[in-house]
């Protein structure tokens, strides 16, 4: 089993560029979310997904877009890259209860 | 919104060392779990706790469930290099998937061989 599986692991982006990055996993997990992390933050909340074709909000969703056409896949969309994106972004899925998140390897992401 | 408490920052530790962290809340919780990020890695679950009081262990890991629901606690014993890392608690007001976590910051582990 590869778990969650993102892509790329690091991408440098000028500002106003955008890019989608890539989450996918096969634990046929119902609920998928994205995260970014940045120091001394902790993890945010950014979108999620309870199931295919339904997405919600997190905590901090401005400039960021997603959707869940695939269990297996939740792409996050960056529409125009700014400088407060730079973060490391995580990927994160879970059967359903008890909060146990299985997380992607991260991607690092740099807006100049 | 909710916020998790977790101080200090960093802690630092000779190897060998017992090792403890809390992690407290102004709101209640119905679950606590306790995550490690290796570096350049994402984080993994080391423990999960689902009633008040209760005190579950991994290895040399322990953590505890409080019994006001605001607080937890992880414990390492006889910390090795290989703890190095980021420690997050996270608590969850509900129980179904929706039911959101709320992460503290994260507490750096270095242990010195």
């Amino acid at each position: 089993n590869a778990g969650v599986t993102q892509t790329p692991k690091f991408q440098v982006l000028k500002t106003g560029q955008s890019m989608t990055l890539q989450c996918a996993q096969d634990m046929n997990h119902e609920y998928m979310s994205w995260y970014r992390q940045d120091p001394g933050m902790g993890l945010r909340l950014i979108h999620y997904s309870v199931g295919a074709g339904i997405t919600d909000q997190g905590e901090v969703p401005n400039g960021y877009n997603v959707s869940r056409s695939t269990t297996e896949d939740f792409p996050l969309r960056l529409l125009s890259a700014a400088p407060s994106q730079t973060s490391v972004y995580f990927c994160a899925s879970t059967p359903g209860t008890g909060g146990k998140l299985f997380f992607g390897s991260g991607t690092q992401l740099s807006v100049l | 919104g909710q916020q998790l408490n977790q101080s200090p920052q960093s802690m630092f530790i000779q190897e060998g060392e017992d090792v403890s962290m809390n992690c407290t809340s102004s709101s209640i919780f119905n679950t606590w779990l306790w995550y490690k990020q290796d570096p350049g890695e994402g984080p993994v679950l080391l423990i999960a706790l689902y009633k008040a009081g209760e005190l579950t262990s991994n290895g040399r890991l322990t953590a505890q469930f409080g019994i006001t629901r605001k607080d937890s606690f992880l414990n390492i014993s006889a910390s090795i290099p290989s703890d190095v890392g980021i420690y997050f608690c996270a608590g969850q007001g509900g129980s179904g998937a929706n039911s959101k976590l709320t992460f503290g910051k994260g507490i750096t582990l270095s242990v010195r061989p």
